[in-house]
């Protein structure tokens, strides 16, 4: 069974760091292109970051860059994400995604002081 | 100007055809793009319906039903998501997206009603 299963989310308060983790299973992760988008609550779908199957090329939405990076490690099956200078607005339910058929539940990162 | 347009909300009865639009920024050229379509239902992740660039390059989602289907209207510059037979399960939120200038964007979710 194919799995993406994100976590680290919890709350911080503005300024802070997070780390989310998203870890895969049941497919060949290391041939994949992979992604986190975001949610807000109660709003659309906002993509955050992108990264190839290698790892050695990303990009970024302007409304993050310069704060998130995103890596993977793909021995481990794993994709991460490093979230500095945390604003309120990066508030929302964080997805791993490939943008196909494969997509996490959602980890939930609340920056509020 | 936004990227991906799409109206609010559609409303259509059960057993009728619904016909989402993802209109792209007049500088994008809807012939070249490659259009994702994408289901969430409250409370649950985005599903994705399908991609679709031509008849001949299209791609439906795991276990999605044919009664989703994918097109393009090139007058109006427009991705199109046509549901046919709808039921009351496929009341959800309804996005697009493309990948543009090594971004991806999303449409901001159409809202589906069926009664």
């Amino acid at each position: 069974e194919v799995q993406l299963v994100e976590s680290g989310g919890s709350l911080v308060q503005p300024g802070g760091s997070l780390r989310l983790s998203c870890a895969a299973s049941g497919f060949t992760f290391s041939n994949y292109e992979i992604n986190w988008v975001r949610q807000a609550p109660g709003k659309g779908l906002e993509w955050v970051s992108y990264i190839s199957s290698s790892g050695f090329t990303s990009f970024y939405a302007d409304s993050v860059k310069g704060r998130f990076t995103i890596s993977r490690d793909n021995a481990k099956n794993s994709l991460y994400l490093q979230m500095d200078s945390l604003k309120a607005e990066d508030t929302g339910l964080y997805y791993c995604a490939t943008m196909t058929d494969y997509w996490g539940q959602g980890t939930l990162v609340t920056v509020s002081s | 100007q936004p990227v991906l347009t799409q109206p609010t909300s559609l409303s259509a009865s059960p057993g009728a055809s619904g016909r989402f639009t993802c209109t792209l920024r007049s500088d994008i050229n809807v012939g070249t793009s490659r259009i994702f379509w994408y289901q969430q239902k409250p409370g649950s992740l985005p599903r994705f319906l399908l991609k679709y660039k031509s008849d001949s390059d299209k791609q439906q989602g795991s276990g999605v039903p044919s009664r989703f289907s994918g097109s393009k209207d090139a007058s109006t510059n427009a991705g199109l998501l046509l549901i046919s037979g709808l039921q009351s399960e496929d009341e959800a939120d309804y996005y697009c997206a493309i990948w543009y200038s090594s971004t991806w964007v999303f449409g901001g979710g159409t809202k589906l009603t069926v009664l």
